[in-house]
């Protein structure tokens, strides 16, 4: 069964430090995706990094990157250079292409908070 | 503006009340989703749609009902309001395949308090 789970309740960083958010993952499909959202306090939901599973390469965007280690099933968020804005929920999630339902499947959220 | 639209933004029933959550989107987007979120939860799926007329259960759907007449629209039924679904509930819209968007798009969510 799909299944997503992120262990930090919360994380602490220094600004302009790295910090990397942790995320692991359960499926059977050989096909699927790995989301990574950001939710401020203003609560919209905002969608920051992708990855496929049959992606070689770990996705980059800005400062953000996923470690995709795919025998161990983790998709770690790295957010490099942290600034005071990154302060959010930051939720991973999981989307199984295969099945073709369109069901995105998310983690409990990491709470970031970045401090000055 | 493109995008997903959620009406009302903020909501109070009383117990017992019903109630439709609104969602638009104007993307072509094939499919449509329902999540509740409460803290220290995460985003839990509710109800699912991959196209008009098809609808399918999530992982708590109980005391919930959906439709999906159109593409465009997917609303969000509260059959008799109870104070465990005081949440913030969002509407999300995709498209079908790994297409070059490949993330939901969400609405900015309902704030729904019953008393």
């Amino acid at each position: 069964a799909q299944k997503i789970t992120q262990t930090q309740p919360g994380m602490f960083v220094q600004e302009k430090e790295a910090v990397t958010l942790d995320c692991t993952y359960d499926t059977s499909d050989p096909s699927y995706g790995l989301f990574w959202y950001k939710q401020p306090s203003s609560g919209e939901m905002i969608f920051l990094i992708y990855q496929g599973s049959y992606d070689q390469q770990n996705a980059t965007e800005g400062r953000y990157s996923l470690n995709f280690q795919k025998a161990r099933k983790s998709a770690n968020l790295v957010i490099s250079a942290s600034q005071l804005g990154d302060s959010a929920m930051y939720f991973c999630a999981m989307r199984e292409w295969g099945s073709n339902t369109g069901k995105l499947i998310f983690g409990q959220g990491t709470t970031l908070q970045v401090k000055p | 503006n493109a995008g997903v639209t959620q009406t009302p933004k903020f909501q109070v029933l009383k117990t017992g009340q019903s109630m439709t959550l609104q969602c638009a989107q104007d993307m072509n987007h094939e499919y449509m989703s329902w999540y509740r979120q409460d803290p220290g939860m995460g985003l839990r799926l509710i109800h699912y749609s991959v196209g008009a007329g098809i609808t399918d259960q999530g992982e708590v759907p109980n005391g919930y009902n959906v439709s999906r007449s159109t593409t465009e629209d997917f609303p969000l039924r509260l059959l008799s309001a109870a104070p465990s679904q005081t949440s913030v509930y969002f509407c999300a819209s995709s498209y079908s395949t790994q297409s070059k968007n490949y993330g939901y798009t969400f609405g900015s969510g309902t704030r729904l308090t019953v008393v």
